[in-house]
């Protein structure tokens, strides 16, 4: 079954600078990755999403690649703010409609925002 | 957008007893509804996989016979946790799939058991 990675498992950067979070993943046939935001206590929120036929797709601050090949995807947050401080989960799953398709998460990320 | 209405969302329970979580699809068919569990400053680990009107599909070490999955709509899925121990004190959230391939999640249960 498919085994999601993400690194690293906290981060903490100034206001105003990138933040990087990265994920492998091992089945071939996944071809939808979702990241999610989770503050403590809550669900988890969609904040971007990438499918297996784009490379890269940008919302605002908020930026995702994915290189197929290497079955690495990334989220980039830039001009961090401190309201960017939560646990961001990446994910890989088969999308549309299957019996077999789930979404299977990574370890999750603790990134602070430093004043 | 799609909502799913999970509850309750916190619950105390003694020892050896059961607790039913439900996750209701308000606004769409939910074809497919995955259950996870949480430990804290751990990831969402999924349990299990329910279809309508199907037996649910467990994840490896996940006792089917503690975790109740029911499915019996296209709206309603409950996780029955039966035999509460404090080991199975942890937040439990439900993923519901559209026929779309969306996926919409719950608000969440936190469970302890005393």
């Amino acid at each position: 079954g498919e085994n999601v990675e993400q690194h690293p498992s906290t981060l903490s950067v100034q206001e105003g600078d990138s933040a990087v979070i990265k994920c492998t993943y091992s089945d071939s046939a996944s071809n939808y990755f979702p990241w999610y935001k989770q503050e403590l206590g809550k669900r988890p929120q969609l904040i971007i999403d990438i499918r297996s036929n784009v490379g890269e797709k940008k919302d605002q601050r908020i930026a995702v690649t994915l290189n197929k090949t290497a079955k690495h995807f990334s989220l980039h947050i830039t001009e961090t703010q401190p309201e960017d401080s939560a646990v961001y989960f990446c994910a890989a799953s088969t999308a549309g409609y299957s019996s077999a398709s789930k979404i299977i998460f990574g370890s999750g990320t603790r990134l602070s925002i430093r004043p | 957008g799609a909502v799913v209405s999970q509850h309750p969302s916190r619950v105390i329970c003694k020892s050896g007893t059961s607790v039913k979580i439900e996750c209701r699809s308000l606004d769409f068919q939910a074809t497919t509804m995955f259950w996870y569990r949480q430990f804290p400053k751990q990831s969402l680990m999924l349990m299990a996989t329910s279809n309508e009107g199907s037996k649910a599909t467990y994840e490896q070490g996940v006792e089917k016979d503690k975790f109740l999955i029911n499915h019996a709509s296209l709206t309603l899925s409950t996780l029955t946790v039966t035999s509460a121990h404090p080991e199975d004190s942890s937040f439990y959230i439900c993923s519901a799939r559209d026929r779309f391939g969306g996926y919409t999640f719950g608000s969440g249960t936190r469970l302890t058991v005393v």
